[in-house]
């Protein structure tokens, strides 16, 4: 079976950096996916990683170790309008079809 | 605003009713998919069309009934909802459906409540 677990709430404060940890196990992988959902809107793709190492995108980089099933997100210089949902998600089929873990709701305030 | 564009944003509809949610995306993506949100969830796959045909079925009701009419619209028909069927529907749509360095790009989706 296919599990994708990440925290469910974390908070941090306008201004810092914070980590969004995902670990995976799925019976295949050909990516990870990081999207950011505000509350009532489309999930917006943020980044991937299909190798081991990291992405940056301007103030988001994520990471991905393969061996270890894990890979995190990293925000810096929070600003209020971070605050969303960011759901991490495994492509673990030769289609481009995506298994979403349950989102960690990232509050930021001032 | 996303390139994925789904009618209408809000439905409301009773259990006999038959009506269908629209998706149209214009970046000459071949796959386009359905997914499913319930709230504080994270979203669930149900249909992958993949050049204009029905590559995955994640054993969906046959209540829902998806088409392709061409490669830049994705219907989805509704006949005989169930209240648990009250839900955010996604559509999304990507490059190609077997390539692997191709993000899915949703729509804003349309939020459906059964009666």
């Amino acid at each position: 079976g296919q599990n994708i677990d990440q925290p469910t709430e974390m908070t941090a404060t306008e201004g810092a950096i914070v980590q969004i940890n995902c670990t995976y196990q799925t019976s295949g992988f050909n990516g990870l996916f990081w999207y950011q959902q505000h509350a009532g809107e489309a999930p917006t793709f943020l980044s991937y990683n299909v190798l081991d190492g990291l992405e940056e995108k301007g103030r988001f980089s994520s990471f991905l170790s393969r061996s270890k099933g894990y890979s995190y997100l990293l925000l810096k210089e929070l600003q209020m309008k971070d605050s969303a949902s960011y759901l991490c998600a495994v492509r673990d089929r030769g289609y481009s079809t995506l298994t979403f873990g349950k989102g960690t709701m990232l509050l930021v305030s001032p | 605003d996303t390139e994925v564009t789904q009618t209408p944003k809000h439905l409301v509809m009773g259990m006999t009713n038959k009506k269908s949610l629209k998706c149209e995306q214009h970046m000459g993506h071949r796959a386009m998919y359905w997914y499913k949100q319930k709230a504080k969830k994270p979203p669930e796959l149900m249909f992958v069309y993949s050049y204009e045909k029905l590559s995955i079925n994640e054993s969906v009701p046959s209540r829902f009934s998806p088409e392709c009419p061409n490669s830049s619209l994705l219907n989805l028909h509704l006949h005989a909802l169930q209240p648990e069927d009250s839900a955010l529907y996604l559509c999304a749509s990507s490059q190609g459906a077997e390539g692997i360095n191709q993000p899915q790009h949703f729509g804003d989706g349309t939020r459906l409540s059964i009666l």
